[in-house]
């Protein structure tokens, strides 16, 4: 078992729909982020999160440290959404090295 | 925001070839750098993590011989691939920290061997 998972593995959506990806953990963090990797594989960081929820435009990231459980929404998606999601978490004993999710890929068709 | 650029974004090269590939953050100083490999379809593999000025420190089955890393200032780390063969094909990515802020990621390189 990872110790990092994600779901649903791949999602496509329409334009406009609301979209969860969820990342469920099984070690203790300091921190969880959200990456998205675009089809040229640059990764953009979304979110660094320890506690609570974050938003920035569409995208709403919330973390509950007790359940070990993160989601990232975006609401209503775009085809420019379209791209891998991928949760990585930053283990306590572990400096700034992060363990990472398998991605969530994500298809918005208009 | 932070940004780290990775160079070249793409390299074809015939067998035996080694292969140099930088990875400078360019507005931070990078006290740790990592190194990624990324094969198709599945998420990001740790290769090797390097602190400026010590070595690097490599992942179990990564071969230190074949993947050099050299970290020698806060804003620039190498990553070369000695003798290149066909196998060595995959994704190569980059990513830098300050102690302990979050990641920031170049944009990779797709290294092909013929």
């Amino acid at each position: 078992k990872n110790e990092v998972e994600q779901s649903p593995q791949n999602l496509t959506a329409q334009e406009g729909e609301f979209i969860t990806i969820n990342c469920s953990y099984s070690v203790g963090i300091s921190a969880l982020h959200w990456l998205q990797q675009h089809p040229g594989g640059g990764i953009v960081s979304l979110f660094m999160l320890s506690s609570g929820k974050k938003k920035h435009g569409r995208l709403i990231a919330t973390i509950n440290i007790q359940e070990k459980h993160s989601s990232l929404h975006i609401t209503a998606s775009h085809p420019r959404d379209s791209a891998v999601y991928i949760c990585a978490v930053r283990e306590k004993t572990s400096g700034s090295r992060l363990t990472f999710g398998e991605g969530t890929q994500l298809t918005v068709n208009p | 925001g932070a940004v780290v650029s990775q160079h070249p974004s793409r390299v074809i090269c015939k067998s035996g070839t080694s292969v140099k590939i930088e990875c400078r953050s360019l507005d931070f100083q990078a006290t740790t750098m990592f190194w990624y490999r990324q094969f198709p379809k599945q998420s990001l593999m740790l290769m090797a993590t390097s602190n400026e000025g010590s070595k690097a420190t490599y992942e179990q089955g990564v071969e230190k011989d074949k993947f050099l890393i050299n970290h020698a200032s806060l804003t620039l780390s190498t990553l070369t691939v000695t003798s290149a063969h066909p196998e060595d094909s995959s994704f190569y990515i980059c990513s830098a920290s300050d102690r302990d802020q979050p990641q920031h990621f170049g944009d990779g390189t797709r290294l092909s061997i013929l």
